[in-house]
C-alpha cells in the first residue's frame, strides 16, 4: 500500500523559520513534490525532489532521503502569507498519479 | 494562473441528482488528473486519463464516471449524489505520462455542495 504521514498542525512566528517533515512508504518512487494550498484554493507547486540531498529555492528548501522514505520542507524568514496548507507528495512510478499525504496546516503568528 | 481552467466555480443540487464537471487542461499537456478534497480531508485521486484514455484509478466509487475528449478536455461525472459527495472536485493537468519529472498544474476547483 502507500502511506505518507505528515504533522497536522504547526505553529510558528513571523520571521523564524520552520521545518515540516513528511514520512512515505510507497510501492515505487519516481520522485516527491511539495505543494502550498492556501484555504479553498488550488495546490501550487513549491518543490520537486528525485536523488537525495537539499534543494534550494528562495525562502524554501527541500530535503530528500529516498533510504528513509523522509523528506522535509523548510520554509526561512517566515511571512504572514505562508499561512497556508503544505502538502507532501510522492510520484510511486513513472506517469503514475500522486499519492498525497494528508497536508500540514502551517499558522504564522506575527 | 496555472493555465488549467475547471467549470463551473460553484454548483449547488440535490441528493439523487446528476452533474458534470468540466476541465480544460494546459495548452500541450496530455494527463488529465480528478482529485476529491473533502472539508479537512487531504486530496485523495480520483482517475487519471492519458491522450483519452484512462491510465489510472483511484478511491473513484461506481457512481462516478469520467472521460477525456479528443481535444483533450475531460468530465467528471457524478451520479445519485450523496451529502457526502459535497466536497472541492479538482482537476490537474501534466505534459506527460511517463519518464521524469511530472508535475501536475492544478485548476481552480469546483465545489460542489450537495443538499
Amino acid at each position: 500500500g502507500q502511506n505518507i504521514d505528515q504533522p497536522t498542525e504547526m505553529t510558528a512566528t513571523e520571521g523564524a523559520i520552520v521545518q515540516i517533515n513528511c514520512t512515505y512508504q510507497t510501492s515505487g518512487f519516481n520522485g516527491l513534490f511539495w505543494y502550498q494550498q492556501h484555504a479553498g484554493e488550488a495546490p501550487t507547486f513549491l518543490s520537486y525532489n528525485v536523488l537525495d540531498g537539499l534543494e534550494e529555492k528562495g525562502r524554501f528548501s527541500s530535503f530528500l532521503s529516498r533510504s528513509k522514505g523522509y523528506s522535509y520542507l523548510l520554509l526561512k524568514e517566515l511571512q504572514m502569507k505562508d499561512s497556508a496548507s503544505y502538502l507532501c507528495a510522492v510520484s510511486p512510478n513513472y506517469g503514475q498519479n500522486f499519492v498525497f499525504g494528508p497536508g500540514t496546516r502551517l499558522s504564522v503568528l506575527p | 494562473d496555472s493555465g488549467v481552467t475547471q467549470t463551473p466555480k460553484h454548483l449547488i443540487t440535490a441528493t439523487g441528482q446528476r452533474v458534470t464537471l468540466r476541465c480544460s487542461p494546459r495548452s500541450g499537456d496530455l494527463s488529465v488528473y480528478w482529485y476529491q478534497q473533502s472539508l479537512d480531508q487531504g486530496l485523495q485521486f480520483l482517475i487519471q486519463y492519458y491522450n483519452g484514455e484512462e491510465r489510472a484509478k483511484g478511491n473513484i466509487l461506481e457512481r462516478f464516471s469520467a472521460q477525456q475528449f479528443p481535444d483533450l478536455h475531460s468530465e467528471l461525472n457524478l451520479s445519485s449524489l450523496e451529502l457526502g459527495d459535497s466536497a472541492l472536485y479538482f482537476c490537474a493537468s501534466s505534459p506527460r505520462t511517463s519518464g521524469g519529472y511530472n508535475e501536475q498544474f492544478f485548476g481552480p476547483g469546483t465545489r460542489l455542495t450537495v443538499l
